[in-house]
């Protein structure tokens, strides 16, 4: 069974710019979670993909969008970057069709923002 | 009154104590609930679900409160292994969305 993969494991941008942060869900999932964890905080939902659609989101501004690929894979993209989007972006996947099944995470993206 | 709410704590206990964290939630309708455990700066790993009144699996136990809306976790002879950061998951508005609460942080020492 493959497990939730991420990349990059680190990346350090500048303020304005602009990143991909991708995802490889777990074999037999078709969910994929996004969620920002700053320091010291649990993590926050951004959305959900499903289907290729976005399933749910949290209260992120729309410069945070995402896109879920045939194959469930999954980025994340976030323009304008701001200081403090500077966190933890880890990905989970999940089943959907168990209602609320438990969310697989990924090791996660370390975004630093300057 | 928060979606998830934690005593960040830290707790430090003594190695083969038993602790205990209580979370609570505001969303009545959530059916199912999830704790997870946190190493710094890794990723959160799935401990235990928790579906009906409770579920145990060997030192840990966590038990469910609907008419009072909390969810516990109990660890049982504790390890230094143990500690770690311990997340309360509920699902709240769509069934879509799990939310975590901030974290209990564990400290266990010798």
């Amino acid at each position: 069974e493959t497990g939730v993969t991420q990349s990059p494991t680190h990346l350090i941008k500048t303020r304005g710019q602009q990143v991909t942060l991708r995802c490889s869900s777990q074999s037999g999932h078709n969910t994929v979670s996004w969620y920002q964890q700053a320091l010291g905080q649990g993590p926050q939902f951004i959305f959900q993909y499903y289907r290729e659609e976005e399933n749910g989101r949290g209260n992120f501004p729309p410069r945070f969008s995402g896109l879920q690929f045939p194959n469930y894979s999954s980025e994340l993209n976030v323009n304008a970057l701001e200081l403090d989007d500077s966190a933890l972006y880890l990905c989970a996947s999940s089943f959907a069709g168990t209602h609320n099944s438990p969310l697989h995470f990924g090791n996660g993206t370390r975004l630093t923002v300057t | 009154r928060k979606e998830v709410e934690q005593d960040p704590g830290p707790f430090n206990v003594p190695e083969g104590a038993t602790v205990a964290f209580n979370c609570t939630y505001s969303n009545s309708a959530s059916q199912s609930f999830f704790w997870y455990r946190q190493d710094c700066r890794k990723e959160p790993k799935l401990l235990m679900s928790v579906y009906s009144s409770g579920n145990e699996d060997g030192r840990f136990t966590a038990q469910l409160n609907r008419a009072s809306q909390y969810i516990s976790l109990l660890i049982r002879d504790s390890k230094l292994s143990d500690s770690a950061t311990y997340l309360c998951v509920v699902p709240t508005g769509t069934a879509s969305k799990l939310t975590f609460g901030t974290g209990t942080r564990l400290q266990v020492t010798l």
